[in-house]
């Protein structure tokens, strides 16, 4: 079963726009960590932020904010005021407590902004 | 902080030669490095994963001849492709984590392609 589910294949976004990127997950464990991560069409992947079960409040760092929904098992990246730099592949993933810090990745979502 | 080399990170070979792909951490100790494969368009796949000075835990279908790991230090893992072929040409990315630390931080990856 797919442990991270990322339903948007591709989004486009007005440059100084929101954007909201989808990330639902599955797993039994009480303790885990959500992660997004960009990569750029250099190939890097860069590590943007990261949730944990047990935190209360959303993460956010800078521009970024993940809308963390644990009932619904959701956890969202939010985009603050698009720049054209921000056009890249986005993943999601997880780690599983017992999972010996495997990360499971989604199949990620593609964002282009426009000028 | 936080910074992962990876070297080479483009190489062109003949079918038939191996190929080997250094991994660094560069300002902290890795407990444990990943190795990643990833097609175009796709997600990143695990392929491994190595704790210093012991064996490499492969994923299943990931042959363990063919992909050597080693973690010879607390800042260096190795991924050699033995007897490489066409259809080992992809991209490969390493991942590290330091003990302690929650995040995975990802080298810049090496392009494989075999002629």
């Amino acid at each position: 079963a797919q442990k991270i589910t990322q339903t948007q294949p591709g989004m486009f976004v007005q440059e100084k726009e929101a954007v909201t990127l989808d990330c639902t997950y599955d797993t039994s464990d009480q303790s885990y960590g959500l992660f997004w991560y960009k990569q750029p069409s250099s190939g890097e992947m860069i590590f943007l932020i990261y949730q944990g079960s047990y935190d209360e409040q959303n993460a956010t760092e800078g521009r970024y904010s993940l809308n963390f929904q644990k009932a619904r098992k959701s956890a969202n990246l939010v985009i603050s005021a698009s720049q054209l730099g921000d056009s890249a592949m986005y993943f999601c993933a997880m780690r599983e407590f017992y999972n010996d810090y495997k990360l499971s990745f989604g199949a990620g979502t593609t964002v282009t902004v426009r000028a | 902080g936080a910074v992962v080399s990876q070297h080479p990170s483009w190489v062109i070979c003949k079918s038939g030669t191996s190929v080997k792909i250094e991994c660094r951490s560069l300002d902290f100790q890795a407990t444990t490095m990943f190795w990643y494969r990833q097609f175009p368009k796709q997600s990143l796949m695990l392929m491994a994963t190595s704790n210093e000075g012991s064996k490499a835990t492969y994923e299943q279908g990931v042959e363990k001849d063919k992909f050597l790991i080693n973690h010879a230090s607390l800042t260096l893992s190795t991924l050699t492709v033995t007897s490489a072929h066409p259809e080992d040409s992809s991209f490969y990315i390493c991942s590290a984590r330091g003990q302690g630390l929650e995040t995975q931080y990802f080298g810049p990856g090496t392009r494989l392609l075999v002629l």
